[in-house]
Order: C-alpha cells, then sequence, then structure tokens
C-alpha cells in the first residue's frame, strides 16, 4: 500500500470555474478526512466519512463545496463557482477506527489550488 | 476562535542541542493530543501523541510533555538533527469526535 493518494498534485483555474479532487485512501481505512491548509495556518477540518456516509461537515464548506465517497472507496472534493479565496492546500486523510484515538491520521501530499 | 495555538511561528536551534515546540489549548474536553512534522510539498506525518491520563510520552529522540493545569504541551527533540528541520503542528482532540484542531503550526530549522 502506497499510502493515501491525491490527485492532481496542483492546480491552477480562473476563478467561476469548477474544480474536481479526488483521494483514494490507505484500503483498510474505513475514515476519510478532508481538511484545508493556508498560508500560515494549521488544517482545517472539512468534512469526514466513515464508510461511504459523510457524517460531519463543517461550517467551512459552504454550498459550493460537495463531497462524496461512493462504494465507501475513494473520495472526490468538488468545488462549484471558485473564488479566489479558495486558493489553498487540499489535504485528505484516513484512519482506521480503533478503540484508541490516539494513533492520528495518515495525510495524503496535498492538492495546492491556485484560483486566478 | 483559535483552541489550539502555537505562538512561536519560528524557531532556530544548533544541531545537536534540544529543540522545544510549544503549544496551548483552551478547550478543556480535549484528551488527545498530537504532534505533526510537516515537510515542504508532503501532508503532514504524524509524530508522536499523548493521552491526558499521562503527562509524557517518548519515543527515540522524541517526548511529549503534557501538563493539563496550565492547558500547555511541548515537544522536545534531543538532539536536533538538520533533517528535523520542519513545520511542526500540534493537534487535539475530544475523545468520540475523531476530529482533530490544529494549531498554526512553528517552522523549526536545525543548524548544522
Amino acid at each position: 500500500d502506497t499510502g493515501v493518494s491525491q490527485d492532481p498534485r496542483h492546480k491552477i483555474t480562473k476563478r467561476g470555474q469548477n474544480v474536481t479532487f479526488r483521494c483514494d485512501p490507505i484500503s483498510e481505512h474505513n475514515r476519510l478526512y478532508w481538511y484545508r491548509q493556508t498560508l500560515g495556518q494549521g488544517p482545517e477540518f472539512l468534512t469526514y466519512f466513515q464508510n461511504e456516509a459523510q457524517l460531519e461537515k463543517s461550517r467551512l464548506l459552504s454550498d459550493r463545496f460537495s463531497a462524496e465517497r461512493p462504494k465507501g472507496s475513494f473520495s472526490t472534493l468538488e468545488i462549484q463557482r471558485t473564488e479566489q479565496g479558495d486558493s489553498a492546500m487540499y489535504l485528505c486523510a484516513s484512519s482506521l477506527v480503533l478503540g484508541y484515538t490516539g494513533d492520528g491520521y495518515t495525510f495524503g501530499s496535498g492538492t495546492r489550488l491556485t484560483v486566478v | 476562535d483559535q483552541q489550539v495555538k502555537q505562538n512561536s511561528p519560528s524557531l532556530s536551534v544548533q544541531e545537536g542541542r534540544i529543540s522545544i515546540l510549544n503549544c496551548d489549548y483552551t478547550n478543556s474536553m480535549f484528551d488527545y493530543f498530537l504532534w505533526y512534522k510537516k515537510y515542504p510539498a508532503e501532508g503532514p506525518t504524524f509524530l508522536i501523541s499523548i493521552s491526558s491520563i499521562k503527562d509524557k510520552n517518548e519515543d527515540g529522540r522524541f517526548t511529549v510533555f503534557l501538563n493539563k493545569s496550565a492547558k500547555h504541551l511541548s515537544l522536545h527533540i534531543v538532539p536536533s538533527q538538520p533533517g528535523d528541520s520542519a513545520v511542526y503542528f500540534c493537534a487535539a482532540l475530544t475523545s468520540g469526535t475523531y476530529k482533530y484542531i490544529f494549531g498554526t503550526g512553528t517552522r523549526l530549522k536545525v543548524l548544522a
């Protein structure tokens, strides 16, 4: 297993365009998370899935954002009508539900979005 | 409201010396704390964690200390190596939520 994969690594788009990112988690992990990181900030939680169910969404996730995880495998994050404020690193992570929650996530390398 | 704070944006340390990175939190419901390391163009990688029932956890050169009464944790790296140069994030979690809250990070530079 090569870890968490994210595609693309970089995306430059014009304001108003739609973009979609993909995340492939570690195969046996049943939880998948999306975070966003802007310059000088730590990762901020956006949403997470347990299997195919989206269990929590942050208020940061406006109605222009939608995430899916069909069949509990890979996930997609779509941003419609992109704005310059959407420019950020979008991080995907996965984990296995365990009794001890201090094991952390495994993050992917992220997708860097630049809206021009 | 920043629930997890890292007040030092950067730190420089000589190779072989101790690096001490600090983190403060405000939410008393947090009961797990983690440190992540991030190199440029890569995602954060898990480094070490501590549960609120402990006050210290060690893993090789890395030790995390937790002071619950002060709502403060610190990461000690001894001895520091140039390869430790990275951005370090502390993160906190309330068990049952599975959602880590991250600090803003401290950029550590270890000078050879």
